[in-house]
C-alpha cells in the first residue's frame, strides 16, 4: 500500500498568514493526489484534484503544488473560515490512501 | 444538485453485523462509483472499498475482505455497506462519497453527511 505522510500533524496561525502543509508518499504517483478540507463532525469537502486543480467554487487563496512524492497545500492567506483538518489521498493505485491529516487552526 | 443521503446512527453489540445505506440524487446513480470511508473517532480517513452501481462491480479493501459487503440496488438509487463480526474498533464514522473519474483524474466529489456506528458491549 502507499502510506502518505502529511506535516506539520497541527498547526496554529493568525489570519492573513500564509500557511503551508506538506505531504509525502511512500513511492511515485506522478500528480494523482487529491486534497480535502474537514471540520469537526463533518464530511470531508474536496478541494484539489491532480495536485494542483482547484475544484470549481473554492477560493483562489488555495494552491496546491508537487509531483512524484512530494506535495504542498498553500494558503496565501488564511481565514477563520479555514480552521479544520486537511488530509491528502492519493488515487495512483488501489487502495486508496489518505494522509494522516493536518489540523489547522487560528491563533 | 447531487446529494448523498445516509441512514442513521447505529449501536450495536460485538460480534453482530451492521447495514448502511447512501441514497443518491441528483445524477444518473449507475454512472459513477460509489466509495466508503471510515473514520474512528479522533483519527483519520481510512477507505473501505468500492461500488459500481452500473454493473455491480466492488473492491473491498483488503483488510475488510471476508467481512465487508458493498451491494447496490438502483431501483431506489441506493448503495449498501454491510460489516460483520463487529469489533469495538469498528467504531467510526462511516462515510460514503461519489468517485468523479474524468480524464485520467479521480477524486471524491461528493460525500454523504455520515453514519454514526458505535459497537459496544
Amino acid at each position: 500500500d502507499i502510506q502518505m505522510t502529511q506535516s506539520p500533524s497541527s498547526l496554529s496561525a493568525s489570519v492573513g498568514d500564509r500557511v503551508t502543509i506538506t505531504c509525502q508518499a511512500s513511492q511515485d504517483i506522478k500528480k494523482n493526489l487529491n486534497w480535502y478540507q474537514q471540520k469537526p463532525g463533518k464530511a470531508p469537502r474536496f478541494l484539489i484534484y491532480d495536485a494542483s486543480n482547484l475544484e470549481t467554487g473554492v477560493p483562489s487563496r488555495f494552491s496546491g503544488s508537487g509531483s512524484g512524492t512530494d506535495f504542498t497545500v498553500t494558503i496565501s492567506s488564511l481565514q477563520p473560515e479555514d480552521i479544520g483538518t486537511y488530509y491528502c489521498q492519493q488515487y495512483d493505485d488501489l487502495p486508496l490512501t489518505f494522509g494522516g491529516g493536518t489540523k489547522v487552526e487560528i491563533k | 444538485q447531487v446529494q448523498l443521503v445516509q441512514s442513521g446512527a447505529e449501536v450495536k453489540r460485538p460480534g453482530a453485523s451492521v447495514k448502511i445505506s447512501c441514497k443518491a440524487s441528483g445524477y444518473t446513480f449507475t454512472d459513477f462509483y460509489i466509495h466508503w470511508v471510515r473514520q474512528a473517532p479522533g483519527q483519520g480517513l481510512e477507505w473501505m472499498g468500492w461500488v459500481y452501481p452500473g454493473n455491480d462491480g466492488t473492491s473491498p479493501a483488503r483488510r475488510f475482505q471476508g467481512r465487508v459487503a458493498l451491494t447496490r440496488d438502483t431501483s431506489v438509487s441506493t448503495v449498501y455497506l454491510e460489516l460483520d463480526s463487529l469489533r469495538n474498533d469498528d467504531t467510526a464514522l462511516y462515510f460514503c462519497a461519489r468517485a468523479h473519474w474524468v480524464s485520467g483524474s479521480y477524486y471524491l466529489d461528493s460525500w454523504g453527511q455520515g453514519t454514526l456506528v458505535t459497537v459496544t458491549s
